[in-house]
């Protein structure tokens, strides 16, 4: 079974673009949750998205947003970028996203702002 | 207000001892838990789990300890390798509450041979 994969695994920027950044979860899986990981700090959660909708989200502006498609595939979409938006972005899948549950991570995406 | 915290960053041990890493976490709604390893240039994997109905979960090496009265948990690595070197994240989520797991901030453990 293929696990989760993420693209592009590498993106360089320059303040004021926008990114959009790709995660395809493990098959069957209908949860995908968005986390962004910097120097120093644990995994701060962005968004779950289930069943093409948004469940959860977490304390992160609006310049942040995100999307999930039909077939589970979903999308977080960054505006107006801000240096510190340089980050390692990672996207998790599970079945269910119930609780007691795993997730599982994709390599991340390593964005850069300059 | 960091519900989740690994107090030690990094954590230096020798080939063949034992690694404990430690965790802390503040949300008595919280009843499961979970480590991560995470090398470089890849995303965290999943170590081991323990559900609040437990004290103790073991798998191979790796033996997790919960104590609910003090809100904590350890992981021990029993003998540690040299490719157990890897940053390590606790995470913690609560089937009452938010079922998405609040990480700590890792903490990067060395086996030296």
């Amino acid at each position: 079974k293929a696990g989760v994969t993420q693209t592009p695994r590498y993106l360089i920027k320059t303040r004021g673009q926008q990114v959009t950044l790709s995660c395809s979860p493990i098959s069957g899986h209908r949860s995908v949750s968005w986390y962004q990981q910097t120097p120093g700090q644990g995994l701060q959660f962005l968004f779950e998205y289930f069943s093409e909708t948004q469940r959860n989200k977490g304390n992160f502006p609006g310049r942040f947003s995100g999307r999930q498609f039909s077939n589970s595939r979903s999308e977080m979409n960054v505006s107006t970028l801000e240096l510190g938006d340089s980050a390692l972005y990672l996207c998790a899948s599970s079945l269910l996203a119930r609780g007691k549950e795993t997730q599982y991570f994709g390599p991340g995406t390593r964005l850069l702002v300059l | 207000d960091q519900q989740v915290k690994q107090n030690s960053p990094s954590l230096s041990v020798q080939e063949g001892r034992i690694s404990i890493l430690n965790c802390d976490y503040t949300n008595s709604m919280f009843d499961y838990f979970l480590w991560y390893k995470k090398y470089p240039a890849e995303g965290p994997t999943f170590l081991i789990s323990i559900s609040s109905i437990k004290d103790k979960n073991e798998d191979g090496r790796f033996t997790v300890f919960l104590n609910k009265s003090a809100k904590h948990l350890s992981l021990h690595i029993v003998p540690s390798q040299p490719g157990d070197s890897a940053v390590y994240f606790c995470a913690a989520s609560g089937t009452g509450g938010s079922y998405i797991p609040t990480f700590g901030r890792g903490t990067s453990l060395i086996v030296h041979p």
